[in-house]
Formats: C-alpha cells, sequence, structure tokens
C-alpha cells in the first residue's frame, strides 16, 4: 500500500529556514509526479508545489515561489521541500502527496508534519 | 489563484441525498474535466473521493458520485451515513499549470 511519511517539521523563527522530507513507499515512485499541499489548523488546503518524475516540470504556488524549492530523489524514493524566508502565515500542516502520471489530481496524502513559525 | 468556492456547511438526515457545489472559472473548473474531490476526518489527511471530475478510485463508495456543468462542479453523496460526516474539499488544475483547492464544506450528518 502507498506510505507517504513526512518529516522535518518544528517551531522555527520568522524569516527563518526549515527542510521537510518525506519517504515514500508501496508504489514506483520515480514514475509519479509528486507535491506538497499545506492547511493551516481550522482552514482550508494550499497546494504548494508539484515535481513530476524526472524532474523537468515543476510549479509554484505564487505565495511560495521564490521561497521554498521542491526536489526529489528517485533512487531513494523521498521528496523535499526547503523552506526559506519562512513567515508566520507559513505556519500550518505539510502535507507530501502523490499525483498522478500528470500533474491532474492528488491521489495519496501522507499525515503531515506541523511547521510553525513564531519568535 | 484565488480558491474554488464551496458552501460553507451542508445538511442532511440519514438516507438523504445531499450535493455540494465548488465553483470556479474557465480557467480551472470549467476549462478542464480534472476536478476532483477529497474527503478530510477531523485529525487525519484528506482522502480522494473522486478525480476527473465522476471517475471513483478503487474501494470508494459509489454512494459518491460527481458532476460538472460549465464552471461548477458538484459532489452528490446518497444515502447519507454517520461516517460521511467530515470536510469536502474540490480541487482543479488550472490554465496556469497549477492546482487550486475549494475553500471547504463541512457536511452534517443530523
Amino acid at each position: 500500500q502507498v506510505q507517504l511519511v513526512e518529516s522535518g517539521g518544528g517551531l522555527v523563527k520568522p524569516g527563518g529556514s526549515l527542510r521537510l522530507s518525506c519517504a515514500a513507499s508501496g508504489f514506483t515512485f520515480s514514475d509519479y509526479y509528486m507535491s506538497w499541499i499545506r492547511q493551516t489548523p481550522g482552514k482550508g488546503l494550499e497546494w504548494l508545489s508539484y515535481i513530476s518524475s524526472s524532474r523537468t516540470s515543476i510549479n509554484y504556488a505564487d505565495s511560495v515561489k521564490g521561497r521554498f524549492t521542491i526536489s526529489r530523489d528517485n533512487a531513494k524514493n523521498s521528496l523535499s521541500l526547503q523552506m526559506n524566508s519562512l513567515r508566520a502565515e507559513d505556519t500550518a500542516i505539510y502535507y507530501c502527496a502523490r499525483m498522478g502520471r500528470l500533474q491532474r489530481s492528488i491521489f495519496y496524502w501522507g499525515q503531515g508534519t506541523l511547521v510553525t513559525v513564531s519568535s | 489563484q484565488s480558491a474554488l468556492t464551496q458552501p460553507a456547511s451542508v445538511s442532511g438526515s440519514p438516507g438523504q441525498s445531499i450535493t455540494i457545489s465548488c465553483t470556479g472559472t474557465s480557467s480551472d473548473v470549467g476549462g478542464y474535466n480534472y476536478v476532483s474531490w477529497y474527503q478530510q476526518h477531523p485529525g487525519k489527511a484528506p482522502k480522494l473521493m473522486v478525480y476527473d471530475v465522476s471517475t471513483r478510485p478503487s474501494g470508494v463508495s459509489n454512494r459518491f458520485s460527481g458532476s460538472k456543468s460549465g464552471n461548477t462542479a458538484s459532489l452528490t453523496i446518497s444515502g447519507l451515513q454517520a461516517e460521511d460526516e467530515a470536510d469536502y474539499y474540490c480541487s482543479s488544475y488550472t490554465t496556469s499549470t497549477t492546482l487550486v483547492f475549494g475553500t471547504g464544506t463541512k457536511v452534517t450528518v443530523l
């Protein structure tokens, strides 16, 4: 079965950086687009970024463009999100997610990792 | 990219049918047949219920059905059950080759 396990969340000061990781298993990781999505506590979902299987297609939401960088290591079945210049409004649960062979939908979600940006 | 518009809450009695709407624009919902619906129980990760407007993943009950007309997509839950009480979100692919989510709808089973 598909498993996505996020790690790396925690408390960080405004302006700081954090790197999230996602360990994937139960499917051929190198075949699928992967994505990061966040959810503010008590609020809705916000798509952040996706990366294609071959890393040739990457896109970001305007809210994180220039501050966040998505990457993947197909040999290690892992997905990462480097987050720089963090702001209070980046406080959220961050989900790693598997898309389809195209970037049209989210098929599987991890359990999420909480990022808190506060002084 | 603005969030897709969903009603904040929808309720129904057990056995009834309810419909949740998801309104976007011609740049997202209306432009593609790539609307998905997700169910989220409190404290849990979302779960895909419908994709490509009306396709159910394996294992999802056929009580859940999706449709689209113009810039508005809909999720209908038939034979409402207590376990259907959750938050529901739609999403759509967009002309910017991004994804956009809906504002979310809380479904209450009376």
